[in-house]
């Protein structure tokens, strides 16, 4: 079985400063990791993806992620937060290895930055 | 830049109607997905499938079905249609299980 946990239905920060969007995961097996951000009217873009290489991942638009196996964490920062980054995240796991083919979506962080 | 297609992008329709909502994707991957998504909602998965002639129910139960005949396309049919149906559907593929799925830009129903 596995789940995920994203910690903050709302984050909200200004402009320039930096963002943390929280996630934390369960899984039976090691655990493929993703990011995705929703636009409104759009649909999801994959920001980034943990797939057991290199524990820090680094995405599109500056963003990066850290994957920490004994905090069961994948956070998703930014240094600095631009207007365009107002968006809905959602954290997404997958247990490879599992025979379970299907990823498993957070429930969403609605991000909103303030000019 | 993910090269997967939906249409259409926005329906209205009445009860009762049949509907098809189509999903094609030119990366040649062999595994599909339909979600449904409701407004400020996590993605649930509805229907799945891993190549052509292969199709699976997902984790939420739905009313609608789907088929693989060719494996580009990926269409999506309600017999039936229902204001409960009224959402937003997202069709996704992926190249292998475990990597990252490419996602369509949606199509959102309302049924009236």
């Amino acid at each position: 079985a596995q789940s995920v946990t994203q910690l903050d239905s709302h984050v909200s920060v200004s402009e320039g400063t930096p963002v943390l969007l929280r996630c934390n995961y369960s899984s039976s097996y090691s655990p493929s990791l993703f990011w995705y951000v929703q636009h409104p009217n759009k649909g999801l873009q994959l920001l980034l993806k943990y797939t057991s290489a290199a524990t820090l991942v680094k995405g599109i638009n500056g963003f990066e992620a850290e994957f920490k196996k004994s905090e069961t964490s994948f956070h998703l920062t930014k240094p600095s937060a631009h207007m365009s980054d107002a968006a809905e995240y959602f954290c997404v796991v997958s247990a490879a290895g599992a025979g379970s083919y299907q990823l498993t979506f957070g429930k969403g962080t609605k991000l909103s930055v303030i000019p | 830049e993910a090269d997967i297609y939906q249409t259409p992008r926005y329906l209205v329709i009445g009860t009762g109607k049949k509907i098809t909502l189509e999903c094609s994707q030119t990366m040649g991957h062999d595994k599909m997905y339909w979600y449904q998504q409701d407004p400020g909602m996590e993605l649930h998965l509805i229907h799945y499938s891993y190549g052509v002639n292969s199709t699976e129910k997902g984790d939420l139960s739905s009313e609608s079905t789907v088929s693989r005949i060719r494996t580009e396309h990926f269409p999506l049919t309600l017999e039936s249609a229902r204001p409960s149906h009224t959402s937003q559907y997202l069709c996704a593929s992926s190249d292998r299980a475990i990597e990252a799925q490419y996602f369509g830009p949606g199509t959102r129903l309302l049924v009236l």
